[in-house]
């Protein structure tokens, strides 16, 4: 089965850190682009972040761009989200999301962050 | 990075048909034929329902058709059924490997 889980998502402080992982098994994680897609809840999607199968194109929202990095470790079939200096308006749920023909097609259940102080 | 426009809400009968709309512009939809469209339940992940502009993944009913027209793109329901319900997002590829959603549509079946 394919399958993506989160994790890592949690409360923090403004101006603080949190790393996200999000383990694939059931595919060949090394041949997809995957991405981040966030969502606050009652409220739209919203794309995050996103890297190619190898990690050397890495694409990021101009919202987090220079406080998320994202990563992957092949080996390990894990995406990473690094999110530093999080803001209130960062708080949402974290979907991990395959890449699929221009657009995305499995989707993790998603892990919720909370930035409050 | 702005956001596609869609509805905020689209309804209709049991049976009837339903169309819900995703404007871009020339630099998403209107400039690739990378349209997708997903259906979420609350608290769940969303799914899939049209890649493409216009084809369904294996298990989607025949019913959800997808189609685009410039800087707009489409996604018909036809013969509502009430399991239809939910919360629907259409995406786009941007260029540079980015992807853009849009704001979601709340389909209710009446």
């Amino acid at each position: 089965e394919v399958q993506l889980v989160e994790s890592g998502g949690g409360l923090v402080q403004p101006g603080g850190s949190l790393r996200l992982s999000c383990a694939a098994s059931g595919f060949t994680f090394s041949s997809n682009w995957m991405h981040w897609v966030r969502q606050v809840p009652g409220k739209g999607l919203v794309w995050v972040s996103g890297l190619n199968s190898d990690g050397s194109t890495i694409k990021y929202a101009d919202s987090v761009k220079g406080r998320f990095t994202i990563s992957r470790d092949n080996a390990k079939n894990t995406l990473y989200l690094q999110m530093n200096s999080l803001r209130v308006e960062d708080t949402a749920v974290y979907f991990c999301v395959r890449g699929f023909k221009g657009g995305t097609d499995v989707w993790g259940q998603g892990t919720s962050v909370t930035v409050s102080s | 990075q702005s956001a596609l426009t869609q509805p905020p809400s689209a309804s209709g009968s049991p049976g009837q048909s339903v169309t819900i709309s995703c404007t871009g512009t020339s630099s998403d939809v209107g400039g690739y034929n990378y349209v997708s469209w997903y259906q979420q339940d609350p608290g769940k992940a969303p799914k899939l329902m049209i890649y493409e502009v216009s084809t369904r993944p294996s298990g989607v009913p025949d019913r959800f058709s997808g189609s685009k027209s410039g800087n707009t793109a489409s996604l018909t329901v036809s013969g509502l059924q009430a399991e239809d319900e939910g919360d629907y997002y259409c995406s786009s590829y941007a260029g540079t490997n980015t992807l853009v959603f849009g704001g979601g549509t709340k389909l209710t079946v009446l």
